[in-house]
C-alpha cells in the first residue's frame, strides 16, 4: 500500500517547455488535490477534483491544466513553464468529497520542480 | 476573504519544555480544525482533527485547543523532545460544503537538547 505516489521527484525545465507531473493513490480515495509550496507563502492549492470526472480551480489555476484520468490519477499539467512555477508541487487524497465532515487529507512526497 | 495566520514563522525551545504554537482564523466559521506536521523534503502528515464543539483534543504529548469565539486554536507539544523539530500547519475547510483545505503558513520548531 503506497498512498499517494507522485513522479518525478525531481524536474528542471527550461521556459516555455511543457510537462506533466503524475499523481496516483492506492487508497480508493474520491478527492484529489493539487498543492505547491513555495518559501513564505505555504501550501496553496492549485487544482482539486472532487470525484471522477470532475474538476475545479483553487486559489492559483494560472498556468496550470488539471486532468482526473480516472479514480487513481490526477495528473497536473504545465503547458509553458515559467520561473514563477518554480515551486515544490504535493499531490494528495482524501476518502470522501470533502472536509466538511472532518475528512483528513494525504499527502505524496512532494515533486521539486525547477524552471531556468 | 477568508485567512488562516500561524504567528510565529519559528519557535526555538529547550528539550523538555512546552511548545505552544497559535493559530489565527478570519472571515470562517470553520467545523473542523486540523494540525499537520511536516519534515523537511517531505509531505504534510496528519496529527489531529478537533470539532467545533471540542475545547481540547489530546494524542500522546500533543494537545490542541479550539476558541471558536477567539477564533484561535493553540497547539501544545509537552516534554519536548530534539525528535519533534518540524513544520508544524494548520489547517481549516474552505468551499462550499467544504470541498478545499486551507493551510497556514506554518511555524518551524526547533528543540535543542
Amino acid at each position: 500500500n503506497a498512498g499517494v505516489t507522485q513522479t518525478p521527484k525531481f524536474q528542471v525545465l527550461k521556459t516555455g517547455q511543457s510537462m506533466t507531473l503524475q499523481c496516483a493513490q492506492d487508497m480508493n480515495h474520491n478527492s484529489m488535490y493539487w498543492y505547491r509550496q513555495d518559501p513564505g507563502m505555504g501550501l496553496r492549492l492549485i487544482y482539486y477534483s472532487a470525484s471522477e470526472g470532475t474538476t475545479d480551480k483553487g486559489e492559483v489555476p494560472n498556468g496550470y491544466n488539471v486532468s482526473r484520468l480516472n479514480k487513481r490519477e490526477f495528473s497536473l499539467r504545465l503547458e509553458s513553464a515559467a520561473p514563477s512555477q518554480t515551486s515544490v508541487y504535493f499531490c494528495a487524497s482524501i476518502p470522501g468529497t470533502g472536509f466538511s465532515s472532518g475528512n483528513t487529507i494525504y499527502f505524496g512526497e512532494g515533486s521539486w520542480l525547477t524552471v531556468v | 476573504s477568508q485567512k488562516i495566520e500561524q504567528n510565529s514563522e519559528a519557535l526555538n525551545i529547550q528539550e523538555g519544555k512546552t511548545a505552544t504554537l497559535t493559530c489565527n482564523y478570519t472571515n470562517y466559521s470553520p467545523a473542523y480544525l486540523q494540525w499537520y506536521r511536516q519534515d523537511p523534503g517531505r509531505g504534510p502528515v496528519f496529527l489531529l482533527l478537533i470539532r467545533e464543539n471540542e475545547k481540547e483534543k489530546r494524542k500522546e504529548r500533543l494537545k490542541v485547543t479550539f476558541d471558536t469565539t477567539l477564533k484561535q486554536s493553540l497547539f501544545h507539544i509537552t516534554a519536548s523532545q530534539p525528535a519533534d523539530s518540524a513544520t508544524y500547519l494548520c489547517a481549516l475547510e474552505k468551499g462550499q460544503a467544504g470541498t478545499a483545505l486551507i493551510f497556514g503558513k506554518g511555524t518551524t520548531l526547533s528543540v535543542s537538547s
